[in-house]
């Protein structure tokens, strides 16, 4: 069965202090692997595309990376507006829906 | 705003009562999809259509979920006799093909759905 996990599930940090969140999945077939950024009461912001292993992409504070099992997003010195909850999904071969995991709460203090 | 736009924001009803959302997609995005999201998960596929065309249906999408998109434009979701278990955050995302590396799909704000 197609499965993505996420973890932590929830992740405090302070601020300037670079993690690391994960993405792992098991699927059949995969076209393309998603990060989305979501806050609360509002719909996902897509970040990233990531299609083949060994591909990165960076925007500002944030580096995605994706291996053949797992992706990892990187946030290096993060600022309290980079709190959010972390999506990560997968879109399999064949077909066009995205499979989202349970997100990672990321929280950055002062 | 150019992004995609959903109406109504938020829906309280009754249950047994009908509902219908709206959404309109980034103009020229010819893909629509709709998910539903629950608190503390990630958002779940519904459906999907191609200009006018549904696609895609998830087992999630029981009988008394219709979705349209007429006119390959703007597109409605539909929940008759509402139940609590249909309480969630409704979400509409829209997608360009064409290009390999245009898979990105852009939500929108969501509709709350609150069933009493």
């Amino acid at each position: 069965e197609d499965q993505v996990t996420q973890s932590p599930e929830a992740l405090r940090l302070q601020e300037g202090e670079s993690s690391s969140l994960n993405c792992s999945y098991t699927v059949s077939g995969l076209r393309g692997l998603f990060w989305y950024r979501q806050d609360p009461g509002k719909g996902p912001e897509f970040l990233f595309t990531l299609y083949s292993a060994g591909e990165e992409k960076e925007k500002e504070r944030l580096k995605a990376t994706l291996t053949k099992k797992e992706s990892f997003l990187h946030i290096t010195a993060p600022k309290p507006e980079d709190s959010a909850t972390y999506l990560c999904a997968v879109q399999l071969t064949g077909f066009q829906k995205l499979v989202f995991g349970t997100g990672t709460r990321l929280l950055v203090s002062p | 705003d150019t992004g995609v736009s959903q109406d109504p924001r938020h829906k309280i009803t009754k249950r047994g009562q009908n509902v219908t959302f709206r959404c309109d997609p980034i103009s020229e995005h010819n893909r629509l999809y709709w998910y539903r999201q629950t608190l503390g998960q990630g958002p779940e596929f519904l459906t999907y259509f191609q200009n006018e065309a549904q696609l895609e249906k998830s087992r999630l999408l029981s009988d008394r979920f219709s979705a349209e998109r007429p006119k390959g434009s703007f597109s409605t979701l539909e929940i008759q006799r509402t139940e609590q278990g249909d309480s969630a955050m409704y979400l509409c995302a829209s997608s360009l093909v064409g290009l390999r590396h245009n898979n990105e799909q852009f939500f929108g704000p969501g509709t709350r759905l609150t069933v009493l």
